[in-house]
């Protein structure tokens, strides 16, 4: 299968202690994007790497965060220190832009998601 | 500012008839539309697109939308559904190239036998 997998899907763990999750692009994409889901809520936008250069944050990503994608190619998501507000869905995301061209469509593709409960 | 609403929170069908649910979104620039369909615990899956052309779009599993550009709208149909559509539905825009996708905060479809 060449979608877009994550890794753990799922992570319980003590407040305070840190996490780490991983993503795997499809491979040829260049744009990579994270994702958070609360119960009953759509996926909120949290940042984006094209190729290794993360371009944009949202604020929602508080200082306790933070994201690689070292080589461009998978990228990891951690959370230090995590509080019960971090319990969520972190889905993934890729899609590949190829100059000012649309390849294959806009849309991205992905992943099964990590879900996370923080107790 | 930029924002996808859909206004029923949860909509419950009979198995056979049809569906409709709402979509309606605020953006600056060109609007390039989805809808994605999310079962328990499981990710996102691409139900349909626009970015240009004919308004009306088919997608998989017997699914279409209309894109109304007066109304701001790209809602949904379906003709029949069936027990399988039971999910939660996401009505997303986004920039070129896919950049930023924003969600709605999804409409949970129940089908009653």
């Amino acid at each position: 299968d060449t979608g877009v997998s994550q890794d753990p899907r799922h992570k319980i763990t003590k407040r305070g202690q840190n996490v780490t999750f991983r993503c795997d692009p499809i491979s040829e994409h260049n744009r990579l994007y994270w994702y958070r889901q609360t119960l009953g809520q759509g996926p909120e936008f949290l940042t984006y790497f094209q190729n290794e250069a993360q371009l944009e944050k949202s604020r929602l990503l508080s200082d306790r965060f933070s994201a690689e994608r070292p080589k461009g190619s998978f990228s990891t998501l951690e959370i230090q220190r995590t509080e019960q507000g971090d319990s969520a869905m972190y889905l993934c995301a890729s899609s590949l832009l190829r100059g000012a061209t649309v390849v294959g469509g806009t849309e991205a593709f992905f992943g099964q998601g990590t879900r996370l409960t923080v107790v | 500012a930029q924002s996808v609403t859909q206004p029923d929170i949860h909509i419950t069908v009979s198995e056979g008839a049809s569906l409709e649910l709402r979509c309606n979104y605020s953006y600056g620039a060109t609007p390039y539309l989805f809808w994605y369909v999310q079962s328990p615990g499981q990710g996102l899956q691409l139900l349909l697109k626009y970015f240009s052309g004919d308004t009306l779009v088919q997608g998989i599993k017997g699914f279409e939308a209309e894109f109304k550009r007066s109304q701001s709208s790209f809602n949904l149909r379906k003709p029949s559904v069936h027990w399988s559509d039971a999910a939660e539905y996401f009505c997303a825009v986004a920039g070129f190239g896919g950049f930023k996708t924003i969600f709605g905060a999804g409409t949970r479809l129940f089908v009653k036998a």
